[in-house]
């Protein structure tokens, strides 16, 4: 069974803090998303990692991927109450499929 | 304007009615997708359509139809509703001439409550 996790799925932290919200997948996909969804909202794109050892940085977030280890990270540096969102990673069924399995999401609650 | 609409934005209905939700987008995308999200959880994929003549089931397509009347229409039915398809209902598109990324861009959702 193909399988996207993602942990923690709630995350409560300070502002200023760091922190690494992990997705672990099953696929064989190179390709993996990070997506930003606010309470009653749609989801916007955050990042694409299209390769190995690919990073992407937008603020004060940093996504990284590792296909070998079928491993995505989504790094909180120093947070605001403004990244408070539900954060999703989306990967590929298969190569080239675009067909896309979403984790469960994260929950961050960035305290003042 | 949106990119990317759908239509209704909330409907309540009955169980057993037959309800259409409609999604448009206006970024000349090829691939169109209509998810579905449960509380607390992520994104199940309903059907998707990579052109007007291909329409394929996802994860869930039981109790559902799609049909893509054009490039940039791509509608979700419900033949007889049922409570447990009380949701909320996003459609996206893609296309990987879109910077090469094929991400997706969401419409902002359809709530569905089926009584």
């Amino acid at each position: 069974e193909l399988k996207v996790e993602q942990n923690p799925l709630f995350l409560s932290m300070q502002e200023g803090k760091n922190y690494t919200i992990y997705c672990n997948y099953s696929t064989t996909s190179d390709r993996l998303y990070w997506y930003r969804q606010d309470p009653g909202k749609s989801l916007e794109s955050l990042f694409v990692l299209l390769s190995n050892g690919a990073v992407k940085q937008e603020g004060r977030l940093m996504a990284s991927l590792d296909t070998k280890a079928r491993l995505s990270t989504l790094h909180i540096t120093a947070a605001v109450h403004d990244l408070s969102a539900t954060y999703f990673c989306a990967v590929d069924m298969d190569i080239g499929t675009y067909k896309y399995i979403f984790g469960t999401g994260t929950r961050l609650k960035v305290l003042a | 304007d949106a990119d990317v609409t759908q239509t209704p934005r909330n409907r309540i209905t009955k169980t057993g009615k037959r309800i259409m939700l409609e999604c448009s987008q206006t970024k000349g995308h090829d691939r169109m997708y209509w998810y579905r999200q449960d509380p607390g959880l992520g994104l199940q994929l309903i059907y998707y359509s990579f052109d007007v003549k291909d329409i394929n089931k996802g994860e869930i397509s039981d109790g559902y139809s799609v049909s893509r009347q054009a490039q940039a229409k791509f509608s979700l039915s419900l033949e007889s509703a049922i409570p447990n398809q009380t949701a909320l209902y996003f459609c996206a598109t893609s296309d990987d001439r879109d910077r090469g990324t094929d991400t997706q861009y969401f419409g902002p959702g359809t709530r569905l409550t089926v009584l």
